[in-house]
């Protein structure tokens, strides 16, 4: 399958900074980008939806201004988690899909701690 | 209603044994259906599509129901190798989007 990949595996951070995950797709270009979320036991959480060159699309309760999202090219797409509070800790996985199928492709996630 | 519905297991079953997990969805309109594994603190990887015609893999099968609104994934000679969780996902035309299932934990003991 496609290769996404995806920086950094894990971060910790203190309170009230801001944190940007890399999410790359190394051997398609990834129209449609995805950012999801996933709780301990939890099933995965859709964030927000990024085509290339566009605004994102949020999800309902997603806050926009919290959770910036850049996709400014077919290879890469960014999330950053602004003024990050402990709550914000969680598994945050991209995933990519390229202009032809249905099938996404996951990077590996990362695991964000917030103290 | 949820749009995916899985029974959340866990499936415990001992190696060798074939296993079969079902899944629901809500939307009739939806088009495409796959099933995805998930290893503990991993990220979901693609297991397999699902076709109406129903499709295997090896030591898999996916079949899809539109009438009832189910996919199922059948497993057989069940490896340690196959303890996972099994995530089915639906993709919305409309929504643009996967929606996934709450997945289905499968532990095969030796």
């Amino acid at each position: 399958g496609a290769v996404v990949s995806q920086h950094p595996s894990r971060v910790i951070c203190k309170s009230g900074t801001s944190v940007k995950i890399e999410c790359r797709s190394l051997d398609f270009q990834a129209t449609t980008m995805f950012w999801y979320r996933q709780f301990p036991k939890k099933s995965l959480m859709l964030m927000a939806t990024s085509n290339e060159g566009s605004k994102a699309t949020y999800e309902q309760g997603v806050e926009k201004d919290k959770f910036l999202i850049n996709h400014a090219s077919l290879t890469l797409s960014t999330l950053t988690v602004t003024s990050a509070h402990p709550e914000d800790s969680s598994f945050y996985i991209c995933s990519a899909r390229g202009a032809l199928g249905y099938e996404q492709y996951f990077g590996p996630g990362t695991r964000l701690t917030v103290t | 209603r949820k749009e995916v519905e899985q029974d959340p297991g866990p499936f415990n079953v001992p190696e060798g044994a074939t296993v079969a997990f079902n899944c629901t969805y809500s939307n009739s309109a939806s088009q495409s259906f796959f099933w995805y594994r998930q290893d503990c603190r991993k990220e979901p990887k693609l297991l397999m599509s699902v076709y109406s015609s129903g499709n295997e893999d090896g030591r898999f099968t996916a079949q899809l129901n539109r009438a009832s609104q189910y996919i199922s994934l059948l497993i057989r000679d069940s490896k340690l190798s196959d303890s996972a969780t099994y995530l089915c996902v639906v993709f919305n035309n409309a929504g643009n989007m996967l929606t996934f299932g709450g997945g289905t934990r499968l532990m095969v003991k030796p």
